[in-house]
């Protein structure tokens, strides 16, 4: 399968405890996306990356949020000291700069219940 | 104001009929436009693009209208298999981050 793919696929986790998320792009994309989706509500953008660089973060975005992509292949999204309002699907998206831009490729998700 | 505004629906209809989806946006400079299908679940994907031109993909009609700031989904002759969330897409100019809409929901009942 050469998609886009997201692990954990699921996590349960207590209040206050860290969680990391891992996203492995469509080999040849260049930019990466995370965004956050609540029931009933579209993606809300969080940050994205090109290549290794994290060019724009939501101004949303907690300081609980913190995204790397190290190597400008695989990237990883953590929240530290998880609240309730954090439980979202933690969505992945890739896309070839040369792509037009919005063509994204997500994958699965990552579904996050806090307790 | 929301970037990108969609009626939520649900919007029921029976196999067969047209229905149309309409979406507004704010950022007059806006450059890119897209439609998403989401199923229940699921991870969006890509339905089609929205050119300045107007494309058709089957049963599938998109329309942009810059004047008036909106993009429009046109399905004909539902089929079941239609029933899904449709998110609209918007991509400001000098902006690679997309906006998404909250979506609108369809239901094709037999």
């Amino acid at each position: 399968d050469t998609g886009v793919s997201q692990d954990p696929r699921h996590k349960i986790t207590k209040r206050g405890q860290n969680v990391t998320f891992r996203c492995d792009p469509i080999s040849e994309h260049n930019r990466l996306y995370w965004y956050r989706q609540t029931l009933g509500q579209g993606p809300e953008f969080l940050t994205y990356f090109q290549n290794e660089a994290q060019l724009e973060k939501s101004r949303l975005l907690s300081d609980r949020f913190s995204a790397e992509r190290p190597k400008g292949s695989f990237s990883t999204l953590e929240i530290q000291r998880t609240e309730q309002g954090d439980s979202a699907m933690y969505l992945c998206a890739s896309s070839l700069i040369a792509g037009n831009t919005g063509e994204l490729f997500f994958g699965e998700g990552s579904r996050l219940t806090v307790l | 104001r929301k970037e990108v505004e969609q009626d939520p629906g649900p919007f029921n209809v029976p196999e067969g009929a047209t229905v149309a989806f309409n979406c507004t946006y704010s950022n007059s400079a806006s450059q890119s436009f897209f439609w998403y299908r989401q199923d229940c679940r699921k991870e969006p994907k890509l339905l089609m693009s929205v050119y300045s031109s107007g494309n058709e993909d089957g049963r599938f009609t998109a329309q942009l209208n810059r004047a008036s700031q909106y993009i429009s989904l046109l399905i004909r002759d539902s089929k079941l298999s239609d029933s899904a969330t449709y998110l609209c897409v918007v991509t400001p100019g000098g902006s690679y981050i997309p906006t998404f809409g909250r979506g609108t929901s369809l239901i094709v009942h037999p």
